[in-house]
């Protein structure tokens, strides 16, 4: 089955760029997914990307994905003190699929 | 509509009890899933449903857990003879068919002593 890795723990200052970094082991997964958790809230959809592209990007968010490498990254630009959660990836085979989540980023912002 | 709903949210009780979690979808959506989450991990997948079928079941699901979704409105995970392995937070996520987003609810906290 699907096996979602990603670095455990990020801090930067704000104003810098954070990058998060995803692989995965499944092929056939067709989305690939970013959530966000916030203490105390229930995940959200960030961004999702299909797998027939290389880049998505919205707004102060980039997606990258590496097909070849099975490898995923969420770029945020300009990180704010509100960026701090967690950040998990995610992936499914199709939309209708479940979705494997990965263990999450903790992503911290310095002031 | 306020979204996924889950109750009771923080749900205490001794090694050997049962245990019901219910979760209240976005009224739409047809498509309802269970997670397991424990600290500093990812939600681990359960279970989901398409209206009131059952559609896979995790590995993960012994054979104590059990999940209806009668009506393919409301869904209830039950725990039976909890053990102290269980204590997690278990979330419930809805969707709409073809859509790739997922609603999330705040989740169900178990602890077991």
């Amino acid at each position: 089955g699907e096996d979602v890795e990603q670095s455990l723990f990020l801090s930067v200052r704000e104003g810098d760029s954070s990058v998060i970094n995803c692989t995965y082991t499944d092929s056939s997964s067709t989305y690939l997914y970013w959530y966000k958790q916030e203490p105390g809230a229930g995940l959200q959809l960030l961004t999702y990307i299909f797998s027939n592209m290389d880049m998505k990007q919205d707004q102060r968010l980039t997606v990258l994905l590496n097909k070849k490498d099975k490898h995923l990254s969420l770029r945020i630009a300009d990180t704010q003190t509100g960026d701090s959660a967690i950040y998990f990836c995610a992936a499914s085979e199709t939309s209708y699929d479940k979705v494997i989540f990965g263990p999450g980023t903790s992503l911290s912002v310095i002031p | 509509d306020t979204g996924v709903s889950q109750n009771p949210r923080h749900k205490i009780t001794k090694r050997g009890q049962n245990v019901t979690f219910r979760c209240d979808p976005i009224s739409e959506h047809n498509r309802l899933y269970w997670y397991r989450q424990t600290l500093g991990q990812g939600p681990e997948f359960l279970t989901y449903f398409q209206n009131e079928a059952q559609l896979e079941k995790s590995r993960l699901l012994s054979d104590r857990f059990s999940a209806e979704r009668p009506k393919g409105s409301f869904s209830t995970l039950e725990i039976q003879r909890t053990e102290q392995g269980d204590s997690a937070m278990y979330l419930c996520a809805s969707s709409l068919g073809g859509m790739r987003e997922l609603f999330f609810g705040e989740g169900s906290r178990l602890t077991v002593l």
